[in-house]
């Protein structure tokens, strides 16, 4: 499979507790981001990278949230302390800067994240 | 406040009829507009492109048009089936920056 993929696909854990997410894009993808999404909304912007460099993080991303890109291939994303607002499905999409015009975000699976 | 709008937020329809979703942004300038479909559970799929100079374009049973002057995208769904129920959303592609998302619509089909 030459898709996105994202480890894991479900995740159950404790409020307190920490939790690391991981994404592989697309080989060639030069950009990957991370998104949240709740039930009935859209994806939520989180943060995204171009190459191991991260050009952007919301404001809405408090300091618990940290995500990181070391080689410019995987990606992770680590939630501290969670809580139980952080219960959402976690996308990661990756994209190519080549080719402009056709720019396309081609998305994982998502990991779904329920903090008890 | 969001570049990209997105309305209605649902729709409820009879299977075999049509709908139009609508999509309005602020983006400029940009290199495309995709419409996505996400199935409950599952990561979003691109369903159509359009680049600035493009009006409309097919896939199936989906059509999209694009009007660049009102700053206005359509999705229409020719006679839907209950496999159409889905979320539906606006993706604009800036020149410069990173994808703007709608927040979707919610479409379900009813038998």
């Amino acid at each position: 499979d030459t898709g996105v993929s994202q480890d894991p696909r479900h995740k159950i854990t404790k409020r307190g507790q920490n939790v690391t997410f991981r994404c592989d894009p697309i080989s060639e993808h030069n950009r990957l981001y991370w998104y949240r999404q709740t039930l009935g909304q859209g994806p939520e912007f989180l943060t995204y990278f171009q190459n191991e460099a991260q050009l952007e993080k919301s404001r809405l991303l408090s300091d618990r949230f940290s995500a990181e890109r070391p080689k410019g291939s995987f990606s992770t994303l680590e939630i501290q302390r969670t809580e139980q607002g952080d219960s959402a499905m976690y996308l990661c999409a990756s994209s190519s800067t080549n080719h402009r015009e056709q720019a396309e975000a081609f998305f994982g699976q998502g990991t779904r994240l329920t903090v008890v | 406040k969001n570049q990209v709008e997105q309305s209605p937020q649902s729709l409820i329809i009879l299977e075999g009829k049509n709908c139009t979703l609508q999509c309005n942004y602020t983006v400029s300038p940009f290199s495309n507009l995709r419409w996505y479909k996400q199935d409950t559970g599952r990561g979003p799929v691109s369903l159509t492109i359009m680049t600035f100079s493009e009006n409309t374009k097919s896939n199936g049973r989906y059509t999209a048009t694009l009007d660049a002057d009102t700053k206005q995208s359509s999705l229409h769904i020719t006679a839907s089936q209950l496999s159409d129920s889905a979320s539906y959303i606006c993706v604009v592609s800036p020149w410069k920056g990173k994808f703007q998302f709608g927040a979707g619509t919610q479409v379900v089909v009813t038998p």
